[in-house]
């Protein structure tokens, strides 16, 4: 039981290259979520997928695309990469949306957009 | 107002002494207050969370205290170690329409000095 996962675990791009961050939950959670995590900001969400097949934008979803392939995959896609967007990508689940119980965090993707 | 205001930004506390990380909100529809601990290089994950019907809830050294009236909720962690240095996430959670939706804080870095 490996819980999520995220690859990669560090990643450089120069402006205007594009990248998929991979995120996987073997725990059939229903409800999976994207957040960038900068310095003296917090955690914030980017998008979330409250089931498969759906997905809807969090508070910062500017820059970004999502795919939810199947109840257990969610990616994250920058289209054209900005320095803007250098942060620390944590992938979340939980069994069903942001109920009152557990979000269990992946070990994060370092993205240092050049 | 959808925002939860964390204080202390960093904390030192002697091996043994109490820790103490306050949060407060406005928004009365809050229904559900989480606290996450961050390992560095690590996702958060969820430490101990309180609903408003209680005043106080307690897991071995960590507790949760709060004030409903004052509009405020604090993490106590009893003789500190310094294994517990890490970063320390409030959150709180609220129905929104037909999906709930879960607000963090900025964070406080707390260092146990041994």
């Amino acid at each position: 039981n490996a819980g999520v996962t995220q690859t990669p675990k560090f990643q450089v791009l120069k402006t205007g290259q594009s990248m998929t961050l991979q995120c996987a939950q073997d725990m059939n959670h229903n409800s999976m979520y994207w957040y960038r995590q900068d310095p003296g900001m917090g955690l914030r969400l980017i998008y979330y997928s409250a089931s498969e097949g759906t997905t809807d934008k969090g508070e910062v979803p500017n820059g970004y695309n999502v795919s939810r392939l199947n109840k257990r995959e969610f990616s994250l896609r920058l289209e054209s990469a900005a320095p803007s967007q250098t942060s620390v990508y944590f992938c979340a689940s939980s069994e069903v949306l942001l109920a009152r119980e557990t979000q269990y965090f992946g070990p994060g993707t370092r993205l240092l957009v050049l | 107002q959808q925002q939860v205001k964390q204080s202390p930004q960093s904390l030192i506390v002697q091996k043994g002494g109490i820790s103490i990380i306050n949060c407060a909100y406005e928004n009365t529809a809050f229904d559900y207050f989480p606290w996450y601990q961050q390992f560095p290089g690590k996702g958060p994950a969820l430490l101990i969370a309180i609903r408003p019907d209680v005043s106080e809830k307690k897991e071995g050294r960590f507790t949760i205290s709060f004030n409903k009236s004052a509009k405020q909720f604090s993490l106590h962690i009893m003789d500190s170690q310094p294994g517990d240095s890490a970063t320390y996430f409030c959150a709180a959670g609220w129905k929104a329409g037909n999906n709930r939706k879960l607000i963090w804080g900025l964070g406080t870095s707390l260092a146990v000095n041994p």
